[in-house]
């Protein structure tokens, strides 16, 4: 089960630290976690993914809780262009990327 | 730009009409994939392919029909569609592995825009 649980929508104000959840609660110790996100109109894109450690990189930061259960994607000041379907997904097997409905966020000017 | 290129972006057929959706990706990339996009509904995986070969079919009705000759190059067949058909279709690559466990990225195409009347 690939299960991953996020809020459908989430609001933040333009120039704002954003945390979004994501449950993961029966990930195995080899799945990585995968952030993705969709524009409007566009595919989705890559963000981040982790196995254990926090990463960062140019996009966002991505904490994950010791537990593996959990973790937060970091927008660390969320811009207009931020609005998207942000996505967090467990590929488990070899190549099964399963998405689920993800979260909206909206970003107030 | 992505390096995966779909086409066409738009698409209309009718219900009787044979017709491909390509992808093309430059990348480097070993596996492919394609996910299809309904309206208000999360993306569901079709098909996946690694090194050319399919690894999974995820009970797609036999009116879809995916051919992978390289590994740069996907297609996906369409004929006697059905109105319910209509969504976006969504191509990826990832860089894939001989391995068990695949950690890398997916990387989208922008998508072909299918309406079935």
């Amino acid at each position: 089960d690939a299960k991953t649980t996020q809020p459908n929508s989430m609001e933040s104000n333009e120039e704002e630290p954003v945390h979004l959840p994501c449950n993961h609660s029966t990930i195995s110790g080899t799945d990585y976690i995968h952030w993705y996100r969709q524009l409007p109109s566009q595919g989705p894109e890559y963000v981040i993914h982790g196995l254990t450690s926090n990463v960062n990189n140019r996009m966002a930061s991505l904490a994950i809780a010791e537990d593996r259960k959990s973790s937060t994607l970091i927008l660390h000041r969320a811009t207009l262009r931020d609005a998207a379907v942000y996505y967090c997904i467990r590929p488990t097997g070899t190549y099964k990327y399963i998405f689920g409905t993800g979260t909206r966020l909206k970003v107030l000017a | 730009e992505t390096g995966v290129t779909q086409t066409p972006r738009h698409l209309v057929m009718g219900m009787t009409n044979k017709k491909s959706l390509k992808c093309e990706q430059h990348l480097g990339h070993n596996a492919m994939y394609w996910y299809k996009q309904s309206a208000k509904k999360p993306l569901e995986l079709m098909f996946v392919y690694n090194f050319k070969e399919q690894t999974e079919n995820n009970s797609v009705p036999s009116r879809f029909s995916p051919e992978c000759p390289n590994s740069s190059h996907l297609f996906l067949h369409l004929h006697t569609l059905q109105p319910e058909d209509s969504a976006l279709y969504l191509c990826a690559s990832s860089r894939g592995t001989s391995g068990d466990t695949n950690t890398g990225e997916l990387f989208f195409g922008e998508g072909s825009r299918l309406t079935v009347l």
